[in-house]
């Protein structure tokens, strides 16, 4: 069982859908971070938060460490917002993430 | 642009051969980073770097050997490797504090796509 959980594991939307992507974990955590990863690789780091939540642009991100539950909003969504969502936290060390096994998104036209 | 590069950005190599990825971050940070992402797998962290020196080997085989030779740069060597090992390979960077133990936002590198024949 991985101590990262995201769902779901694929979603396809309309463009204009608002979007959840959600996240548990399985321990206590100092931060949780949310990443996405366009096709050919690339990872690009979205948030990172340790209570609350964080907006920027139509991004947003909600945690509450007491449930350990995370989760990625994505409000008016787009096709170019297609691409694999991915939460990680630092379940051993402060520097080792565990990852979740990632949301493929889907935003058609 | 990230400012964390990585080169080459795809690698075919056969079962014998010895090559060396390349990771470079031009955002003075003082940690950095290598995972490997298997298909349909999860990111996983191999190794870690702070203040040049190695802090984490995530049980990571000996054919992978990474080096840090100063805060920029961040080497994998790699030897008679497993087409298992295929995946693609990617380095990041961090800039912590001294004495905190808190989780860092981390710069990703594009990643380089390895393919062992």
């Amino acid at each position: 069982k991985n101590e990262v959980e995201q769902s779901p594991q694929n979603l396809t939307a309309q463009e204009g859908e608002f979007i959840t992507i959600n996240c548990s974990y399985s321990v206590g955590i100092s931060a949780l971070h949310w990443l996405q990863q366009h096709p050919g690789g690339g990872i690009v780091s979205l948030f990172m938060l340790s209570s609350g939540k964080k907006k920027h642009g139509r991004l947003i991100a909600t945690i509450n460490i007491q449930e350990k539950h995370s989760s990625l909003h994505i409000t008016a969504s787009h096709p170019r917002d297609s691409a694999v969502y991915i939460c990680a936290v630092p379940l051993g060390s402060a520097r080792q993430l565990t990852f979740g096994s990632g949301t493929q998104l889907t935003v058609l036209p | 642009e990230t400012g964390v590069t990585q080169t080459p950005r795809h690698l075919v190599m056969g079962m014998t051969n010895k090559k060396s990825l390349k990771c470079e971050q031009h955002l003075g940070h003082n940690a950095m980073y290598w995972y490997k992402q298997s298909a349909k797998k999860p990111l996983e962290l191999m190794f870690v770097y702070n203040f040049k020196e190695q802090t984490e080997n995530n049980s990571v085989p000996s054919r992978f050997s990474p080096e840090c030779p100063n805060s920029s740069h961040l080497f994998l060597h790699l030897h008679t490797l497993q087409p298992e090992d295929s995946a693609l390979y990617l380095c990041a960077s961090s800039q912590e504090r001294v004495g905190i133990a808190v989780s860092y936002e981390q710069y990703f590198g594009p990643g380089t796509r390895l393919t062992v024949t």
